[in-house]
């Protein structure tokens, strides 16, 4: 079974800085690419950035460009977002979601973990 | 970006009744569409894809028709575990975006 776990959030002051991580198994994790996906304290899901499987096409958000990095590491079947320069609209629950093809496109998704929540607060 | 408007907001049904909640895209997504479900402290589930595809393991009760811009997705005959928020999502064109979502109460 496919399983993805979160880790990393947490309570963070405005323009502080967060790495998530997630743990992937159950699956090749090269052979995937790789998504977060966040939502707001009752809102709505908003994508955020995706990976390929071999990190060659990577993707953000507009509301977080320049200010995230999204990362993986297949040897340890591990994805990662650095955020930096947090703002209290960044607060969520940050989804680690897996993609269904080696390449990045838009697309639905199967696999979400259960999520890790950042809280910008000062 | 493709804006995707759910309707209504809310909305309020009684055990066994059917539900009708609607999606509708700002420009065509063709039948790129996909509905999750998600209850309280949980992840989203995929319960539709393909705009009318069930995925693996979803009841028959949850069917899923539309195409273009208009969709809609029907739960027959509700039980009380269908209580939850509704989003759809088109993933037609670049980046895929999300309705707003549209929370099932069970009267």
């Amino acid at each position: 079974d496919v399983q993805l776990v979160e880790s990393g959030g947490g309570l963070v002051k405005p323009g502080g800085s967060l790495r998530l991580s997630c743990a992937a198994s159950g699956f090749t994790f090269s052979s995937y690419s790789m998504n977060w996906v966040r939502q707001a304290p009752g809102k709505g899901l908003e994508w955020v950035s995706s990976i390929s499987g071999s990190s060659n096409y990577i993707y953000y958000a507009d509301s977080v460009k320049g200010r995230f990095t999204i990362s993986r590491d297949n040897a340890k079947n591990s994805l990662c977002l650095q955020m930096n320069s947090l703002r209290a609209e960044d607060t969520a629950v940050y989804y680690c979601v897996r993609g269904d093809n080696n390449w990045v496109v838009a697309e639905y998704f199967q696999h979400w973990g259960q999520g890790t929540l950042v809280t910008v607060s000062s | 970006e493709i804006v995707m408007t759910q309707s209504p907001a809310t909305l309020s049904v009684s055990p066994g009744e059917r539900a009708t909640l609607s999606c509708r895209a700002s420009q065509s997504v063709t039948s790129n569409l996909a509905w999750y479900q998600q209850t309280p402290g949980q992840a989203p589930r995929l319960l539709i894809y393909g705009a009318s595809a069930r995925a693996t393991g979803i009841p028959a009760r949850f069917s899923g028709s539309g195409s273009g811009t208009e969709f809609t997705l029907t739960i027959s005959s509700l039980q009380s575990e269908d209580s939850a928020v509704y989003y759809c999502q088109q993933y037609n064109n670049w980046p895929s975006s999300f309705g707003q979502g549209t929370k099932l109460e069970i009267k």
